[in-house]
């Protein structure tokens, strides 16, 4: 089945190590995100990906990188920089981007869990 | 920017009676709607969205959404609840983004649905 796979799906951090999410597509989409989920407000973005080899930062990015070095796959790292790493990470994906194409439906992996112990 | 208001952060309903769960947005033209589920511990999936044409947009389970220019609202509705609609849900509006196309999603902060007997 086609779809959005991200590990782990459990995650714990100690303090100074980085982290890294892996998010995994296979619905031959172009572009891929990362937001980060807490409670109340709602999704943020990190970063985002329209095209193998380029990502752009979003609206949270600091603490945070990212590589997209093939089209299926965007693995997020989260860097001892990011001093408030709990929430829940999600992956997602849609087509495009194609230039003036507007309002594409973005698909959603199931999430991390990451905790700082 | 835009931005994404969603009216009450909780909402509680009988079984078999209406959903009314609340979305505005900022004016911006033109706007690309959607609303997302998210059942616990699980990623987003999309419920329904407007893009263009008819403003009362049909959806997954029952539910459905009048997009209201004059109002910037964008309600979900469903006639009668079941206790399986017990989730959050998250409104969401694109902005402009990605290769001239509105394709960056701006999520409400969620309202959390309960269903009870």
């Amino acid at each position: 089945d086609g779809g959005i796979t991200q590990s782990p799906k459990y995650l714990f951090r100690k303090e100074g190590q980085n982290v890294t999410l892996s998010c995994e597509q296979n619905l031959n989409h172009d572009a891929m995100y990362w937001y980060r989920q807490d409670p109340g407000q709602g999704l943020r973005l990190i970063y985002y990906s329209q095209i193998v080899n380029d990502f752009q930062k979003g609206d949270i990015a600091e603490g945070y990188s990212v590589s997209r070095e093939k089209k299926e796959s965007f693995p997020l790292t989260v860097t001892s920089a990011q001093k408030n790493p709990t929430a829940f990470y999600l992956c997602a994906s849609s087509i495009g981007p194609r230039q003036g194409v507007s309002g594409n439906t973005i698909y959603f992996g199931e999430g991390s869990w990451l905790t700082v112990v | 920017a835009q931005s994404v208001t969603q009216l009450g952060s909780h909402v509680s309903v009988s079984e078999g009676a209406l959903v009314l769960l609340r979305c505005n947005y900022s004016s911006s033209v033109p706007p690309y709607l959607f609303w997302y589920v998210q059942y616990p511990n699980q990623g987003l999936q999309l419920l329904l969205k407007y893009t263009t044409g008819a403003t009362l947009v049909k959806g997954i389970n029952g539910f459905e959404a009048e997009f209201k220019k004059s109002e910037t609202s964008f309600h979900l509705t469903k006639p009668s609840a079941h206790m399986s609609d017990a989730a959050e849900y998250f409104c969401a509006v694109s902005e402009k983004g990605f290769s001239g196309g509105y394709n960056k999603l701006i999520f409400g902060a969620g309202t959390r649905l309960a269903v009870h007997p």
